[in-house]
C-alpha cells in the first residue's frame, strides 16, 4: 500500500532553516511526482509546488518562490522541502502529496509535518 | 482568497444528506477532474472523490461527486457523526499560474 512518512515536528528561530523529508513506500518513487502543500493554523490547504521525481526538476507557485526548495533522494525514496530565513508567518503544517496523474490533484498525502517558528 | 469558491460551512442531522458547492472557472475545473478530501481534525487530508464522481477503495458510497461546468457538488448522504471534518475540492488550474489549486474548505457540522 502506499505510504508517505514525513518527518517530525520543527521548532526553529527566526532566520533559520528547516528540512522536511517525506520517504515514500508502495509504488515506483520516480513513476509520480510529488506535490508539497501548506496550511497554515486554522486555514485551508495551499499548493506550493511539486516536484518530477523522473527529472528532479521543481515547479514553485507563485507565493513559493525564493525561500522554498524541493529536492528528491531517489535511492531512498525521498522528497525534501527545505525552507530557508524562517518567519513567523511560516508556521504551519507542511504535506507531501502523490502526484495522482500528469495535471491532477494529488491522491495520497503524508501526515503532515508541523514547522513553528519562534523566538 | 482561494481560486475555488466553497461555503464555509454546512450542517445537517444525523442520517440526513447535505452537498457541499465547490465553484470554479474555465481554467479549472471546467476543463479538468475534480477530487474531494476530507480532513478529519488534527489529521492530513484523505482522498475521497477524483475523476469528478470515482471513489478509492475503501470509500462508503453514502459519498458521491458531481460535475457541471464550471461547478462540482460532493454529497454526503446518510451523515453520521463522524463525518463532521473539513472537505476541500481540488483540481489542476491550467491559467498562466499552472497547478493545482484548492477551494477554502467546507466545515461539515452534524447536529
Amino acid at each position: 500500500q502506499v505510504q508517505l512518512v514525513q518527518s517530525g515536528s520543527e521548532l526553529k528561530k527566526p532566520g533559520a532553516s528547516v528540512k522536511v523529508s517525506c520517504k515514500a513506500s508502495g509504488y515506483t518513487f520516480t513513476s509520480y511526482a510529488m506535490n508539497w502543500v501548506r496550511q497554515a493554523p486554522g486555514q485551508g490547504l495551499e499548493w506550493m509546488g511539486w516536484i518530477n521525481t523522473n527529472t528532479g526538476n521543481p515547479t514553485y507557485a507563485q507565493a513559493f518562490t525564493g525561500r522554498f526548495v524541493f529536492s528528491l533522494d531517489t535511492s531512498v525514496s525521498t522528497a525534501y522541502l527545505q525552507i530557508t530565513s524562517l518567519k513567523a508567518e511560516d508556521t504551519a503544517v507542511y504535506y507531501c502529496a502523490k502526484e495522482m496523474a500528469v495535471a491532477a490533484s494529488p491522491d495520497y498525502w503524508g501526515q503532515g509535518t508541523l514547522v513553528t517558528v519562534s523566538s | 482568497q482561494s481560486v475555488l469558491t466553497q461555503p464555509p460551512s454546512v450542517s445537517a442531522a444525523p442520517g440526513q444528506k447535505v452537498t457541499i458547492s465547490c465553484s470554479g472557472s474555465s481554467s479549472n475545473i471546467g476543463n479538468n477532474y475534480v477530487s474531494w478530501y476530507q480532513q478529519l481534525p488534527g489529521t492530513a487530508p484523505k482522498l475521497l472523490i477524483y475523476d469528478n464522481n470515482k471513489r478509492p477503495s475503501g470509500i462508503p458510497d453514502r459519498f458521491s461527486g458531481s460535475k457541471s461546468g464550471t461547478s462540482a457538488t460532493l454529497g454526503i448522504a446518510g451523515l453520521q457523526t463522524g463525518d463532521e471534518a473539513d472537505y476541500y475540492c481540488g483540481t489542476w488550474d491550467s491559467s498562466l499560474t499552472t497547478g493545482v489549486v484548492f477551494g477554502g474548505g467546507t466545515k461539515l457540522t452534524v447536529l
